[in-house]
């Protein structure tokens, strides 16, 4: 089965560094894209960026690009976010997604991560 | 970046009863490989995003045939034949042309 596990919940204060995972199992992890995407609370879908991790190609959104970090451990098929400073304007749930680039698109989830920032 | 516009941003309807949903692009998302990057997407209350309909019109595995999607360029649509209970959630439709992806608002649906 393919399937994204994503690391669990996190609590966080303002001025932390965090660094949140997805890990890929049942197909060649290095031959699909890897994406990231932002929901804040009771809001849409808000694309991130994306990382191919046969050779590390990486794409942000302008909107994120320098906001945060996408790097992905191909030997242990696994994808990451990071941030260096939270701010409370963080808080989201993020979901990682594979990226069937020329065919399905978005085609398999994660479960999700909430991260939440707070004093 | 492609700005993602949907319309309506909620809508209620009737077990039964067809529904409705259009996406307009900022710019034509037919690539030069000849594929059109438009795809349809249900989050339904609690759960990730789940992929409906991928290059317009095609259903991915699994999904109902009451779903339909079509368009071209720049204008797509989402059709569900006939709504159930199962179909509440938030419709999103999303562009990947550049794998600069961009997602529309989203529609809301319910049943009335």
């Amino acid at each position: 089965e393919v399937q994204l596990v994503q690391s669990g919940a996190e609590v966080k204060k303002p001025g932390e560094s965090l660094k949140i995972s997805c890990k890929g199992s049942g197909y060649s992890f290095t031959s699909y894209w890897i994406g990231w995407v932002r929901q804040m609370p009771g809001k849409g879908l808000e694309w991130m960026g994306i990382i191919y991790p046969g050779d590390s190609d990486t794409r942000y959104s302008p909107s994120f690009q320098g906001q945060v970090t996408i790097s992905a451990d191909k030997s242990i098929s696994t994808a990451y976010l990071q941030w260096s400073s939270l701010k409370a304007s963080d808080t989201a749930m993020y979901y990682c997604a594979r990226h069937d680039y020329g065919d399905y698109g978005m085609d398999v989830w994660g479960q999700g991560t909430t991260v939440t920032v707070s004093s | 970046d492609i700005v993602m516009t949907q319309t309506p941003l909620s809508l209620s309807v009737t077990p039964g009863q067809p529904a409705s949903i259009s996406c307009k692009s900022s710019q034509s998302l037919l690539h030069s490989d000849g594929k059109t990057y438009l795809y349809w997407y249900l989050q339904k209350p609690g759960q990730p995003p789940q992929l409906l309909i991928y290059e317009v019109s095609n259903r991915f595995s699994g999904v109902p045939d009451r779903f339909s999607g079509s368009g071209s360029g720049t204008d797509f649509t989402l059709k569900i034949s006939r709504v159930e209970a199962e179909d509440v959630g938030v419709y999103y439709c999303m562009q990947s042309i550049q794998l600069q992806v961009t997602f529309g608002q989203g529609t809301k649906l319910e049943i009335k």
